[in-house]
């Protein structure tokens, strides 16, 4: 089974702070996503990397930056954390192949004081 | 752009009963989708998908879902319902980059004895 793996299920942090959120997955993956998802908003795509060093735009990009220098690995970096950035946040990897699905860790809960 | 919408916020079922949910899609061509279930803290799991040939499609847990082309539609079902489906369902499709999914709001399911 491929597991998607995030490094805190809640995390508790204060404004202006630098906050880094990891995830791994062991499938070998080519493609990693970070989502937010909010009470009646679904889930909203923050950034995607198709490979490593690669990385794009999703709709809500603003106020955070990813990183992807190991295929296993992606992480999702609030450079000032506000409040409006409590959420929760939910890592996802994919083959590359378009009918193959989304795969999700467990998500982290994400509250910003 | 390729998007999904699932009318219904909340639905309420009594164990045993059948159930339905609905999600549809906004896509010129044949479109890849997704229907997954969330438990109470948990990450999303894959349910079933869809991309091309038959119609109906049988997923985990003794849910399908039916593709209607000329409704665009991707709709849920289950014969009988057990207290344990209590979960959120969202419903995807597969965005333009070919890479995201662009999931709908939500359906939260709850099961009455």
């Amino acid at each position: 089974d491929v597991k998607v793996t995030q490094s805190s299920r809640y995390l508790v942090k204060r404004t202006g702070e630098k906050v880094f959120l990891e995830c791994v997955q062991d499938m070998d993956h080519e493609n990693m996503f970070w989502y937010r998802q909010d009470p009646g908003l679904g889930l909203r795509l923050i950034y995607f990397s198709y490979d490593v060093k690669m990385k794009e735009k999703g709709d809500i990009p603003e106020g955070y930056s990813v990183s992807r220098e190991k295929k296993e690995r992606f992480s999702l970096i609030l450079e000032s954390a506000s409040t409006n950035q409590t959420s929760m946040y939910l890592c996802a990897s994919s083959q590359s192949q378009l009918r193959q699905p989304q795969h999700f860790g467990d998500g982290t809960r994400l509250s910003i004081l | 752009a390729q998007s999904v919408t699932q009318p219904d916020i909340h639905i309420t079922v009594s164990e045993g009963a059948s159930l339905e949910l609905r999600c549809n899609y906004s896509y010129g061509a044949t479109p890849y989708l997704f229907w997954y279930v969330q438990s109470p803290g948990q990450g999303l799991q894959l349910l079933l998908k869809y991309f091309s040939g038959d119609t109906l499609v049988q997923g985990i847990k003794g849910f399908e879902a039916e593709f209607k082309r000329s409704q665009s539609s991707f709709n849920l079902r289950k014969p009988s319902v057990h207290w344990s489906d209590a979960a959120e369902y969202f419903c995807a499709v597969r965005s333009n980059s070919g890479y995201a999914l662009n999931f709908g709001k939500g359906t939260s399911l709850l099961v009455t004895p």
